[in-house]
């Protein structure tokens, strides 16, 4: 089955309100990386967490190993934040990276 | 300035067809890697490589061969180009295998007719 579920797959907001992205992992891991993908294609990484809670800005990346579970948290939310997030997990098992589904969010004026 | 760089950002081919995607990377790491991102398959590993001459095969490697040829340079062979390949194709690097911190290049963007 798959190892990395991400949701939701795509969320629409309000300009201002905040989102919540999950990802949840069935295997064990060394680290979960979260990246921005632009409506062009390109990729930004936001978060390099192996555990505990990192901020940038309005960003807040979580990752709960006992839980298997990373969450990106995005408040305010602007217009600007409309595009793809992509959770990564760094995988201790296979030692590779898998990557979610994504979800696609929307924020309108 | 850009530490992962991607030539050619666009390209056009036909079925049949001979591409090579070229990847250069400045971090000083010792792994690349090559992805295909599809709709609904999220990033894919194709093959990837933990220095110069090395070479290990990914999750998707039907179709594609790879060479590194030096630590810096990383390319993506296709030499029978089919339209299932059409697909935007990134390059990372990582300075530990399993991934570590990864660092991707712009993406190239191929169409395969």
């Amino acid at each position: 089955g798959q190892q990395v579920q991400q949701s939701p797959a795509s969320l629409v907001l309000q300009e201002g309100e905040n989102a919540e992205l999950q990802c949840n992992f069935s295997t064990s891991l060394n680290s979960m990386q979260w990246f921005y993908q632009r409506p062009g294609g390109s990729l930004v990484s936001l978060f390099y967490n192996p555990s505990g809670t990192k901020h940038s800005g309005r960003l807040t990346s979580t990752t709960v190993i006992k839980e298997r579970r990373s969450s990106l948290h995005i408040s305010s939310s602007q217009t600007t934040d409309s595009g793809t997030y992509l959770c990564a997990l760094d995988s201790s098992n296979t030692n590779k990276v898998v990557f979610g589904t994504g979800t696609r969010l929307q924020v309108l004026p | 300035e850009a530490a992962v760089t991607q030539s050619p950002r666009n390209k056009v081919t036909v079925t049949g067809g001979n591409v090579t995607l070229s990847c250069r990377q400045t971090n000083s790491h010792n792994y690349m890697y090559w992805y295909r991102q599809d709709t609904g398959h999220g990033l894919r590993l194709i093959h990837y490589s933990y220095g110069a001459g090395n070479l290990q095969i990914g999750d998707v490697p039907d179709g594609y061969k790879a060479t590194r040829t030096t630590q810096e340079d990383f390319f993506l062979l296709l030499e029978l180009a089919s339209p299932s390949q059409t697909s935007l194709y990134f390059c990372a690097s990582s300075d530990v295998t399993g991934g570590g911190e990864q660092y991707f290049g712009p993406g190239t963007r191929l169409t395969v007719l």
